[in-house]
């Protein structure tokens, strides 16, 4: 089986643009979570989508949004891009429920100019 | 809220040497536990968990980790590294029961001296 896609996995942008991601879980794998990661805060949680609904929210401002496909591919989102941004971007998917063991997708390397 | 704590930011550790990642946890109710590894300029990939029974779960790199319910600890150990075992390693916890999150220590990185 094919793990945990994530495209692309670098982009730069600068302050004020907007940005989507990419990624593509397990195939038969229906959630799919994404977080954060950079050097200060680590690995922090930003939504976990199941059957195209979001199910679970982390604590992160409203210009950081998702969605999830019929086929469970799902896309993130960042509007009005600040410095802060400047992270890695990982996807994670599991079959059904989070309890389950989530496999990490590659990352997508953000950096905001 | 369940939280984690890697309790060394950085291990170095000299080849063939015995190395212990140590990770405690708080929570309330049961939890699932895992380790992570991220290998440099890559996503995480799942070394091992403890879901129930054994509270010893082995990993087939050689690592293995021991569920302490009364210190609320997960550490992991490895009885002889390789070079290739530098990277940085992630605690993390989830209930066992609700739809909450995975939530991770903040990693500890180990360097493997030749």
């Amino acid at each position: 089986k094919a793990g945990v896609t994530q495209t692309p996995r670098y982009l730069i942008k600068t302050r004020g643009q907007q940005v989507t991601l990419s990624c593509s879980p397990i195939s038969g794998h229906r959630s799919v979570s994404w977080y954060q990661q950079t050097p200060g805060q680590g690995l922090q949680f930003l939504f976990e989508y199941f059957s195209e609904t979001q199910r679970n929210k982390g604590n992160f401002p409203g210009r950081f949004s998702g969605r999830q496909f019929s086929n469970s591919r799902s896309e993130m989102n960042v509007s009005t891009l600040e410095l802060g941004d400047s992270a890695l971007y990982l996807c994670a998917s599991s079959q059904a429920v989070l309890q389950e063991t989530q496999y990490f997708g590659p990352g997508t390397r953000l950096l905001v100019l | 809220a369940q939280s984690v704590t890697q309790l060394d930011s950085q291990v170095p550790v000299f080849e063939e040497a015995p190395v212990e990642l140590r990770c405690n946890y708080s929570s309330s109710v049961s939890v699932y536990l895992f380790w992570y590894v991220q290998y440099p300029n890559q996503g995480l990939q799942l070394l091992l968990k403890y879901l129930s029974g054994s509270t010893l779960v082995e990993s087939i790199n050689g690592f293995e980790a021991e569920f302490n319910k009364s210190q609320t600890s997960f550490h992991l150990r490895k009885p002889s590294v390789h070079i290739s075992d530098t990277a940085e390693y992630f605690c993390a916890v989830i209930h066992r029961w609700g739809n909450t999150p995975l939530v991770f220590g903040k990693g500890t990185r180990l360097s493997v001296i030749a």
